[in-house]
This record gives structure tokens, C-alpha cells and sequence, in this order.
């Protein structure tokens, strides 16, 4: 248990479908992440938040729509995705201090768009 | 290009055989590099953040070093839980924080 937590952990959708992921840190972090993990690739970083504000969004499609409300709770909102949008998607914190990439990881979603 | 390779791909090893992983990469401005173990089903665990050549980190069977173009994950007297797949990231930039991953290797330890 890493003190992050994911839900859902499995969503199927269809292309039309809007739907959203929750992440939770119980952490005391200041910083939040979203990647993508697919098959064979690298993780890729999608949003990053510090105390709330959004510094980093890495050309995302704008299908994929982030919120983070508070230091403890972000989301990732979907709609409308493609099928090569199925993957992980992993939440992380860090405490937003010094090393910004000593993350501690949620378990994921696995996200299937059919 | 910026990039970050692990090899191999994947590495089969009996209990107790030593091996060591590599994470090379190819950066301008390093500012950390990072290795992280996934199980199967999990998120990354964080294992350690090296800043600069030279420098060593221990834990448990794990070890891991670094030089200007590459980072060594060595495991001595692997057991079989220690079966994982084994991220390097690399923190580099200068003005702007970015952070690359590599794909991973992944390590099957046979009793």
C-alpha cells in the first residue's frame, strides 16, 4: 500500500462514452502526476499539478481532460477516446519539494476502449 | 534526441545467480536518474534517486550506480521475489523539469 489510490481499477467504454478516473493521496503531497503505460512503450507523463495548478501538460489530446480540485484528489476526465487510447493510466505524488520525480504510484486503471 | 534505453529486455536468472540490469541514456542537463520496481498489476515502486556520476545506492540485493552515459542495477543473490520489471527514468532540463522513461526490463528469478 502506497498510500495512493486509484479508482476505478478496470473500466471498459465505448467511444462515445465520458467517464472519469479518481486518484487519492493520503500522503501529505503537494504534486500530482498522470501517465499512460502502454504495451511495450516507455511511461509516458501526461499532467503534472503542484499545489493544485497545473505546470505541465505534455501535448495531451484534449480528450483527456484534468482536474485537481485539492492537493489530495485528482482526476482524469475521458470522452469521446480512440481505441489506442486503452491502457494504464497510473496517478503518482511527490511532495513537491526538492526531487519533483520521487513519486510514490496508485495501482492504475486499466482503461479498454472498445 | 533525448533518450533513455534498458537492456536486456528481459533477463531469466537462477536463485542466487548475480546480474546486473543497464539504463543508458542520452540527455543534455541531468538532474537525477531514477530506478522503480513494478509488479505485475501495480503501479512503480520507487527504489532510488542517483543525482551524479559516481554516486552508489544500496538496498537490500539491489545496487545501483551511475556514470555520465549510463546506470548499473546490480542484484546479487536474486531471489525469486525479487521477479519484477525494473524502470530507469532520467530527470534532465535546465529551465523546465522533463523526465523520460525507459521501457523496462523484465527479470524472472527461478528458484
Amino acid at each position: 500500500e502506497t498510500g495512493v489510490t486509484q479508482t476505478p481499477r478496470h473500466l471498459v467504454m465505448g467511444m462515445t462514452n465520458k467517464k472519469s478516473l479518481k486518484c487519492e493521496q493520503h500522503l501529505g503531497h503537494n504534486a500530482m502526476y498522470w501517465y499512460k503505460q502502454s504495451a511495450k512503450k516507455p511511461l509516458e507523463l501526461m499532467f503534472v499539478y503542484s499545489l493544485e495548478e497545473r505546470v505541465e501538460n505534455n501535448s495531451v489530446p484534449s480528450r483527456f481532460s484534468p482536474e485537481c480540485p485539492n492537493s489530495s484528489h485528482l482526476f482524469l476526465h475521458l470522452h469521446t477516446l480512440q481505441p489506442e487510447d486503452s491502457a494504464l493510466y497510473l496517478c503518482a505524488s511527490s511532495p513537491g519539494t526538492g526531487n519533483p520525480y520521487e513519486q510514490y504510484f496508485g495501482p492504475g486503471t486499466r482503461l479498454t476502449v472498445t | 534526441e533525448d533518450q533513455v534505453t534498458q537492456s536486456p529486455e528481459a533477463l531469466r536468472l537462477q536463485e542466487g545467480e548475480s546480474s546486473s540490469l543497464n539504463c543508458s541514456y542520452t540527455v543534455s542537463g541531468l538532474r537525477g536518474l531514477f530506478w522503480y520496481r513494478q509488479d505485475p498489476g501495480k503501479g512503480p515502486e520507487f527504489l532510488f534517486t542517483l543525482y551524479s556520476a559516481g554516486e552508489e545506492k544500496e538496498k537490500e540485493r539491489l545496487k545501483a550506480t551511475l556514470t555520465k552515459k549510463e546506470s548499473f542495477l546490480h542484484i546479487t543473490a536474486p531471489k525469486p521475489e525479487d521477479s519484477a520489471t525494473y524502470l530507469c527514468a532520467v530527470w534532465y532540463g535546465g529551465a523546465t523539469n522533463k523526465l523520460i522513461f525507459g521501457t523496462g526490463t523484465l527479470l524472472a528469478v527461478q528458484p
